[in-house]
């Protein structure tokens, strides 16, 4: 079984804050680590596919970084604002003679407060 | 929005009906998805549809039993489920018909599904 593990389960942080969370995978046959962002009652919206050991990508605020040797990537967010909560998610890209496939995180649940 | 719609977003059903979850993709994608989330999981990839044909089935119950008639629609056919099927229920679409390492899913936004 393979294990996406996402830390922290969920946080709080006040309007301005930076914050940031992890996502940890295998490190062995790594393809691709896909960030997504889901807010409550909408669909789940691709953030970054990430491919390269050492990328670093970015999209306004949102930024992220991977790491494959080691087995991780962060998602960082500078001046939180409320429209950023959300749940974050990672998900791993399988090949498999099956069908490839993405493996999912179980998220990190973030609440940005005024 | 997304490009993906699911219909409909709410559904409780007893465990002797018969209902079917639809889901339309208007992105021109190959590839369609459905996934299950459970309270507290991640999401379970269930069933693949590759040019419409199945090509990957997570051992799903055969109570789940999907169609794809063509390459913008996907349903999931309900029957007989149990009160632990209750869930939401997402449908995905992607470009490529084999998943590609760079190919982002796009995602509906699911139907919630309460089985009595």
């Amino acid at each position: 079984i393979l294990n996406v593990e996402q830390s922290p389960q969920s946080l709080h942080v006040q309007e301005g804050d930076s914050t940031n969370f992890t996502c940890s995978f295998p490190s062995s046959n790594f393809y691709a680590l896909h960030w997504y962002r889901w807010e409550t009652a909408k669909s789940p919206e691709a953030l970054f596919v990430m491919t390269l050991n050492g990328d670093e990508k970015k999209k306004g605020r949102i930024s992220a970084t991977l790491n494959t040797k080691e087995g991780y990537s962060y998602l960082y967010i500078k001046g939180s604002q409320p429209e950023d909560s959300a749940t974050y998610l990672c998900a791993l890209f399988i090949l498999t003679g099956g069908g490839n496939k993405l493996t999912f995180g179980t998220g990190t649940q973030l609440k940005v407060e005024l | 929005e997304t490009g993906v719609t699911q219909t409909p977003r709410h559904l409780v059903m007893g465990m002797t009906n018969k209902k079917s979850l639809k889901c339309e993709q208007h992105l021109g994608h190959n590839a369609m998805y459905w996934y299950k989330q459970s309270a507290k999981k991640p999401l379970e990839l269930m069933f693949v549809y590759s040019l419409e044909e199945r090509v990957e089935n997570n051992s799903v119950p055969s109570r789940f039993s999907p169609e794809c008639p063509n390459s913008s629609h996907l349903f999931l056919h309900l029957h007989t489920l149990q009160p632990e099927d209750s869930a939401l229920y997402l449908c995905a679409s992607s470009q490529e018909p084999g998943l590609a390492e760079g190919d982002t899913q796009y995602f509906g936004p699911g139907t919630r599904l309460t089985v009595l």
